[in-house]
């Protein structure tokens, strides 16, 4: 599966959109991208995935270069419940998921 | 999303004794399930993989007289660790796939003193 990148961690004010960046560049053409969360002492929470397409849903956006190698996760209107560390990973449709480190997302007031 | 659930939430025991951790899926069938461990401010790590009606599969370094797994049915998946020390004690997480998207349980905090 391929490895991705995110930075370890970002802070956002409360009210404004948060973009969170992940580069995949050894991504292959079969491995969704796919988001997921997790708050504090509880476990991942699925956000959005995609294969080429931007997509989106009441949750966030997700947005993937033509090329494929990098991605960014829109919370358009991040709130303080949306401090959480963001997963990025990169694997094929219906295999298991490896997490890396994530980003530490804090939405300050 | 699919519903995934943990039981219990959190547990303290003693040192030498077995604790049994069980995952359902609760609106949807599961072959398959998987077993993720978490310590503290590090990320997920993969255990096993639990198949119904065969053998799980563990991952490298996990110890499978350890950490017993059971998949009894297709909405239940047992954990058990037995013999737990207090390096045992985790977060341990568990998760489904009713298709092709992965969904989490809430996690099972064991503490073993």
């Amino acid at each position: 599966d391929a490895k991705t990148t995110q930075p370890p961690s970002m802070d956002c004010a409360e009210g404004r959109a948060a973009n969170l960046p992940c580069n995949h560049s050894t991504i292959s053409g079969n491995e969704y991208v796919y988001w997921y969360r997790q708050i504090h002492s509880q476990g991942p929470q699925y956000i959005i995935h995609g294969l080429k397409n931007n997509e989106t849903n009441e949750m966030a956006s997700l947005i993937i270069t033509e090329d494929r190698k990098s991605s960014t996760l829109i919370l358009p209107h991040a709130t303080l419940r949306d401090t959480a560390v963001y997963y990025c990973i990169a694997e094929r449709q219906g295999n298991m998921l490896t997490f890396g480190g994530g980003t530490r997302l804090m939405v300050k007031p | 999303g699919a519903v995934v659930s943990q039981h219990p939430s959190r547990v303290i025991c003693k040192s030498g004794t077995s604790v049994k951790i069980e995952c359902r899926s609760l609106d949807f069938q599961a072959t398959t399930m998987f077993w993720y461990r978490q310590f503290p401010k590090k990320s997920l790590m993969l255990m096993a993989t639990s198949n119904e009606g065969s053998k799980a599969t563990y991952e490298q370094g996990v110890e499978k007289d350890k950490f017993l797994i059971n998949h009894a049915s297709l909405t239940l998946s047992t954990l058990t660790v037995t013999s737990a020390h207090p390096e045992d004690s985790s977060f341990y997480i568990c998760s489904a796939r009713p298709q092709e998207t992965q969904y989490f349980g809430p996690g099972t905090r064991l503490l073993v003193l």
